[in-house]
This record gives structure tokens, sequence and C-alpha cells, in this order.
């Protein structure tokens, strides 16, 4: 079966640095979306990877290394405002999404 | 309005009654899609429309209708629904829904209650 695995809840202070790791297994991939959705809102595309290697867009970076089925999301300079849940994403074989259960990340001052 | 607008966002039914969710783009699409989210679960996709034709029902339970009479509107309508389908019900859409390259733009949901 298809499977995405992320942690289910990180705590981090803000103005320090946070990495969310996301493990998969699918049928063929094409490509690795992160969303950010903040509690009892739509979620909202952060990043989209589909080549080895980091993106960087901003204080959010995404890494994908797909001969291990892995990714992370790095957050830096963390914002009280960051506090949300962070959602992986894998397109497979039929570009068909497949997600994870998403990471609650809480913020403390 | 702008982006993906769902209403209502907030509906409670019994078991009995019957119901529509809608959803409207407005970024020119020609993809949309039913999820449901449930707590600490990830993402279920429902239905995928593309340019109005279903291509996409994965196996939901037939008391979920969907209807897509343009590109830019998706109903969900709703009948004879069960307690354990209380959930956020999502709307996305994306330019189309073959490219693997195309990120979905989602609304803010219709919180569901089943009495």
């Amino acid at each position: 079966g298809q499977n995405i695995d992320q942690p289910t809840e990180m705590t981090a202070t803000e103005g320090a640095i946070v990495q969310i790791n996301c493990t998969y297994q699918t049928s063929g991939f094409n490509g690795l979306f992160w969303y950010q959705q903040h509690a009892g809102e739509a979620p909202t595309f952060l990043s989209y990877n589909v080549l080895d290697g980091l993106e960087e867009k901003g204080r959010f970076s995404s890494f994908l290394s797909r001969s291990k089925g892995y990714s992370y999301l790095l957050l830096k300079e963390l914002q009280m405002k960051d506090s949300a849940s962070y959602l992986c994403a894998v397109r497979d074989s039929n570009y068909q999404l497949i997600w994870g259960a998403g990471t609650k990340l809480i913020i403390k001052p | 309005e702008t982006g993906v607008t769902q209403t209502p966002r907030h509906l409670v039914m019994g078991m009995t009654n019957k119901k529509s969710l809608k959803c409207e783009q407005h970024l020119g699409h020609n993809a949309m899609y039913w999820y449901k989210q449930s707590a600490k679960k990830p993402l279920e996709l429902m239905f995928v429309y593309n340019f109005k034709e279903q291509t996409e029902n994965n196996s939901v339970p037939s008391r979920f209708s969907p209807e897509c009479p343009n590109s830019s509107h998706l109903f969900l309508h709703l009948h004879t629904l069960q307690p354990e389908d209380s959930a956020l019900y999502l709307c996305a859409s994306s330019p189309s829904g073959g490219d693997s390259s195309y990120e979905q733009y989602f609304g803010p949901g219709t919180r569901l209650t089943v009495t």
C-alpha cells in the first residue's frame, strides 16, 4: 500500500529553526508538496519538489531525496504565526495526491 | 470574490436530512476536487472532476453525490448520513487534473456535524 509518514506533533521556540520530516512509500513518484494549514483554515501551498535537492523560499526550505523516499521542510527564524499543521503529499504514478496526516507545529515564546 | 469559496462554513444535520455543500472557484481552473478531512487522519480524496467530467471516485458511499455543472462550480449532495461522516469537507481546484507540477488551491471547508 501507499504510505506517507510524518511526526504527529512538534514543539519549537520562537526565533529557532525546526525540521519536519516526511517519508513516503508510493507507487511511482511525480512530485512532493508541502502545505501549511492553520486551525480552521484551508491548506495553503508552500513548496514543490520533483528533483533531488533543496528548494529555498524565504524562511522556508524543502529538501527531497527520491532514492531514500524522504523529504523535509525546514523553517527558520520561527514566528508565532508559524504555529500550524504542515501536510506532506506525494503525487503517485497515477497523478493522485497521497497525503500524510500532517504535523502539528507548536511555537512557544 | 477570489480564490476558492465554500458554503456553508458550518452545517449540522440529522441522519435523515438532505443537504448540499457548494464550492466555487474564481481562478479559471479546469479541475476540482472534494476531500474529507478527519482529525489526525490524512486528507481523503473523494471525487475529482476534470473539465466537468468525473475522473475519480474513491469508493465513496452513495450517500455522497457530487455534481459539477461547469468548471467553476462543484456541489456535494448529502443524504442519509452517518455520525462517522462528521468531518471537515474541503474543496480544491487546480489548472488541470493531470499535470504533476500544479498545486491545488483549497477552499476554507465546511465543518459538517451529523447528529
